[in-house]
């Protein structure tokens, strides 16, 4: 049973390039979350996706988007880059809405230079 | 405004005895608190959880109490074993009944030490 897959594991970017990061949900969840995780910080979180629509958001602003596919897979895009974007990014997937066990990827860690 | 915390980075632990790792939160919204677990280069991974109706949940060798009344909860961890040398993340959520978020803390390295 494959466990939350995330792509790419490692990415650089420039300042003000856009980025597109993947994920696939375990087997069987229709929910996914994403969050990111600054140096030395706990994950915040940015957003929240079931039936392919934006359920809940965080703190996060209009550059960090997403979207839910039929199969429950998900992107999260951030546009215009900034240095303090560089991060480790968790999708994490669950079964309904309510938090109860996430269950996470191993995360893109994204670098902006 | 940081509504999740842990105020000790690091916690060193020798084998066999019990690790006390704690948590305190500000939002007396929150209804249900978990723990998670993090080896390098992995995600995070649920160890245990416990509802605000609840003051303690036990789970093997992991046993979480909740103290509503001082916003504090901690995991314990009896008896403790190299395996266990992680970092710790105590995380809190309100379902508002249409998406629930999870809140973490900042972690706390636990390192078991032979």
């Amino acid at each position: 049973d494959a466990g939350v897959t995330q792509s790419p594991t490692h990415l650089i970017k420039t300042r003000g390039q856009q980025v597109t990061l993947r994920c696939s949900p375990k087997s069987g969840h229709d929910t996914v979350s994403w969050y990111q995780q600054a140096l030395g910080q706990g994950p915040q979180f940015i957003f929240q996706y079931y039936e392919e629509e934006e359920r809940q958001r965080g703190n996060f602003p209009d550059r960090f988007s997403g979207h839910q596919f039929p199969n429950y897979s998900s992107e999260l895009n951030v546009n215009a880059l900034l240095l303090g974007d560089s991060a480790l990014y968790l999708c994490a997937s669950s079964l309904g809405q309510g938090v109860g066990k996430l269950f996470f990827g191993s995360g893109t860690q994204l670098s902006v230079l | 405004d940081q509504q999740v915390k842990q105020n000790s980075p690091s916690l060193s632990v020798q084998e066999g005895r019990i690790s006390i790792l704690n948590c305190d939160y500000t939002n007396s919204m929150f209804d249900y608190f978990l723990w998670y677990k993090k080896y390098p280069a992995e995600g995070p991974t649920f160890l245990i959880s416990i509802s605000s109706i609840k003051d303690k949940n036990e789970d093997g060798r992991f046993t979480v109490f909740l103290n509503k009344s001082a916003k504090h909860l901690s995991l314990h961890i009896v008896p403790s074993q190299p395996g266990d040398s992680a970092v710790y993340f105590c995380a809190a959520s309100v379902w508002d009944g249409t998406a629930s978020k999870l809140t973490f803390g900042t972690g706390t390295r636990l390192q078991v030490t032979l």
